[in-house]
């Protein structure tokens, strides 16, 4: 079946512009994650949705980050004001229930010029 | 905080030859473990994954061993292939943090032919 998609694949914006990330989760999986990845770095967690409870967002780095689930499917991650510091590569991933394994998207390379 | 590290950035081996990639943990409190692999311009791909109540599970050629004693977790793949070549992740999952992973730097194997 699908995986997790991700759009845009690339997206090139100037500083101080805002940005929408979207991802695309598998049919039926009720948990949502999103991560930041730095050049040549590991994953960094930025936020989590499961079903309908809050969202946990303590990995979110300023204000200026939000994500929302809409339907408990499809999510965004807007992030205002971008900074060169944003640049990085942002995945989604999803999993079936909390305990069980997250699959992850390919990933939105951000570049802020 | 506490978190997920490894021991080598970089690991080269022969093709055939049997790979070994380490990772130490310091949170006592990880219940969950698990091995991703990311390949250039991917997102990362589960390969295998530990609960705290074992301490060796076996995949298809890979095998990861859990040292709880020593706090030491390793990803062992066998007749290592050029298709092995890409960044290896561990990361854990404290079973006080709801499913957040918490994510090593990576350990990039390099297959020589």
């Amino acid at each position: 079946g699908a995986g997790v998609s991700q759009s845009p694949s690339n997206k090139v914006t100037e500083k101080g512009k805002d940005v929408e990330l979207r991802c695309d989760p598998i049919s039926g999986h009720t948990a949502l994650y999103w991560y930041r990845q730095s050049l040549g770095q590991g994953l960094e967690f930025l936020i989590y949705f499961q079903g309908n409870s809050a969202p946990d967002k303590s990995g979110l780095p300023s204000d200026r980050f939000s994500a929302e689930r809409t339907g408990g499917s499809v999510s965004t991650l807007t992030i205002q004001r971008t900074q060169q510091e944003d640049s990085a590569v942002y995945l989604c991933a999803s999993s079936f229930k909390p305990s069980h394994e997250q699959y992850f998207g390919p990933g939105t390379r951000l570049t802020v010029t | 905080g506490e978190s997920v590290g490894l021991h080598l950035p970089t690991l080269s081996v022969q093709e055939g030859d049997n790979s070994i990639i380490n990772c130490a943990y310091s949170n006592s409190a990880s219940d969950y473990f698990i091995w991703y692999k990311q390949e250039s311009g991917k997102g990362p791909q589960f390969i295998i994954d530990i609960r705290s109540n074992m301490d060796k599970r076996q995949g298809q050629r890979v095998t990861v061993l859990l040292n709880k004693t020593v706090k030491h977790l390793s990803l062992q793949i066998a007749a290592t292939q050029p298709g092995d070549s890409a960044v290896y992740f561990c990361a854990d999952r404290p079973n006080n943090a709801g499913n957040m992973l918490t994510f090593g730097g990576g350990t990039r194997l390099m297959v020589k032919p």
